[in-house]
């Protein structure tokens, strides 16, 4: 069983719909959780960072953690074809970051 | 300000050449972290340095790889006597805090070996 599962996408939603990114993790001690976004070619990319149970919200991004039922998410809305990208779960228990294999995001107009 | 650089950005190997992978992180970061991306997965953790100290080299494949921080600042991973399975995204991190923090990525060094 990996450290960090992400739905295996992809995910296809139409422009100005919510979409909805799943992560589940098996470390028990992570303490942080990280969503980046990776667009084909590049470098991930850090959108949200959160700490603590319930919901943190910038912008269009949401992230919950739940921390007892060991599941973060990210919801996207208003989603724009420029949110086209894979997005990458990470949790950490103390400095390393562990990686889920991403979700692949298509925004179709 | 500036982000994370790396160099090379591509890499050619012939099978069995070292390589040496340069990261510059960004100013007054302590932490700084090597990760392998293979393609269509997620990086994978190689190494990590606080300051000029590596505090952690779980992850190195090999002993054919090897990273160094002399001054706590720009870092270097080389790959020694490179192999096929060598072939990947090396991306390079930095942090502002020692310990569990937000990372920022720099682009990566495509290393590609024949």
């Amino acid at each position: 069983q990996k450290e960090v599962e992400q739905n295996s996408g992809p995910l296809s939603v139409p422009e100005g719909a919510i979409a909805s990114l799943n992560c589940t993790y098996s470390d028990r001690g992570s303490q942080s959780f990280f969503w980046y976004r990776q667009y084909s070619g590049k470098s991930p990319e850090l959108i949200m960072s959160i700490y603590s149970n319930g919901d943190k919200e910038d912008g269009r991004f949401t992230a919950q953690l739940n921390k007892a039922s060991q599941y973060v998410s990210l919801l996207i809305r208003d989603s724009q074809p420029s949110d086209s990208a894979t997005y990458l779960c990470a949790v950490s228990s103390d400095y390393k970051l562990s990686f889920g294999a991403g979700t692949t995001v298509t925004v179709r107009a | 300000g500036a982000g994370v650089s790396q160099s090379p950005r591509y890499k050619v190997a012939k099978r069995g050449q070292d390589v040496a992978l340069r990261c510059d992180p960004i100013s007054g970061h302590v932490s700084l972290f090597w990760y392998q991306q293979a393609l269509g997965q997620g990086p994978e953790f190689l190494t990590y340095f606080q300051n000029e100290a590596q505090l952690d080299k779980s992850g190195l494949p090999s002993d054919r790889f090897f990273a160094e921080r002399p001054e706590g600042s720009v870092s270097t991973l080389k790959i020694q006597r490179t192999q096929q399975e060598d072939s990947a995204v090396y991306l390079c991190a930095s942090s502002l805090a020692a310990g569990g923090s937000e990372q920022f990525f720099g682009p990566g060094t495509r290393l590609t070996v024949l």
